[in-house]
């Protein structure tokens, strides 16, 4: 079965900082690879996406995300971050078997903004 | 306007009781899933519909019975519930072949 490891629960970071979460995967093969964030008491909202083709993908608000197959990796970045960028990110990969496939999860990274 | 819409938003139960949680998307996807996220572990999956059938079941307990009476309903039925069973509930859809899946807001549910 495929498992998603996110090894940081909790980074800060100060503001206007670049910023890297780190993301793992255990599957024999490629799965679709996702990132979520989650704002405090609210639902969670899709951030960016990899399904194929090139490895570094642009999601909202200036986050992109690479994907390395040799390192079985799909690493979270920004440039710079803001206050507002605290919340609870989470990754999720699919094994797209298409239709209603599941999302698995790792535990989530808060990030933390310091002014 | 919110596209996927779950009520109620709280809710608080006794054990041994019954709930249903309540989900509605607006966005004209065909699939739609259950989640569970509490204290003890990392969001989960529990059910999966497609086209109103049931397409993949996470859920160990016979209590959680989701109930699809609409194309854009999925609805969670948990009975006898526990304390463990406290957790927010969420619920999320896509369309057919893409994989991306959209969440909604969440019940937050308290088992006494």
């Amino acid at each position: 079965a495929q498992s998603v490891t996110q090894p940081d629960a909790r980074v800060t970071v100060s503001e206007g900082a670049s910023l890297q979460l780190r993301c793992k995967y255990s599957y024999s093969a490629t799965p679709y690879l996702f990132w979520y964030v989650q704002y405090p008491r609210q639902g969670l909202q899709l951030l960016l996406k990899y399904y194929s083709g090139d490895p570094v993908v642009q999601g909202v608000n200036g986050f992109e995300a690479e994907f390395s197959k040799s390192n079985s990796s799909f690493h979270l970045r920004k440039a710079s971050v803001h206050w507002s960028d605290s919340a609870v990110y989470f990754c999720a990969v699919s094994i797209g078997a298409g239709g209603a496939d599941r999302l698995t999860f790792g535990k989530g990274t808060q990030l933390i903004i310091q002014p | 306007d919110p596209k996927i819409i779950q009520k109620p938003k709280y809710l608080v139960a006794v054990t041994g009781s019954e709930k249903i949680l309540i989900c509605e998307q607006y966005l004209g996807h065909n699939a739609m899933y259950w989640y569970r996220q509490s204290a003890k572990k990392p969001l989960e999956f529990m059910f999966s519909y497609s086209y109103q059938k049931l397409m993949d079941n996470q859920t160990a307990s016979s209590r959680f019975q989701p109930q699809s009476s609409k194309k854009n309903h999925l609805d969670l039925q948990i009975t006898a519930l526990k304390p463990d069973d406290s957790a927010t509930y969420f619920c999320a859809s896509s369309q057919d072949r893409e994989y991306e899946q959209y969440f909604g807001p969440g019940t937050r549910l308290t088992v006494l």
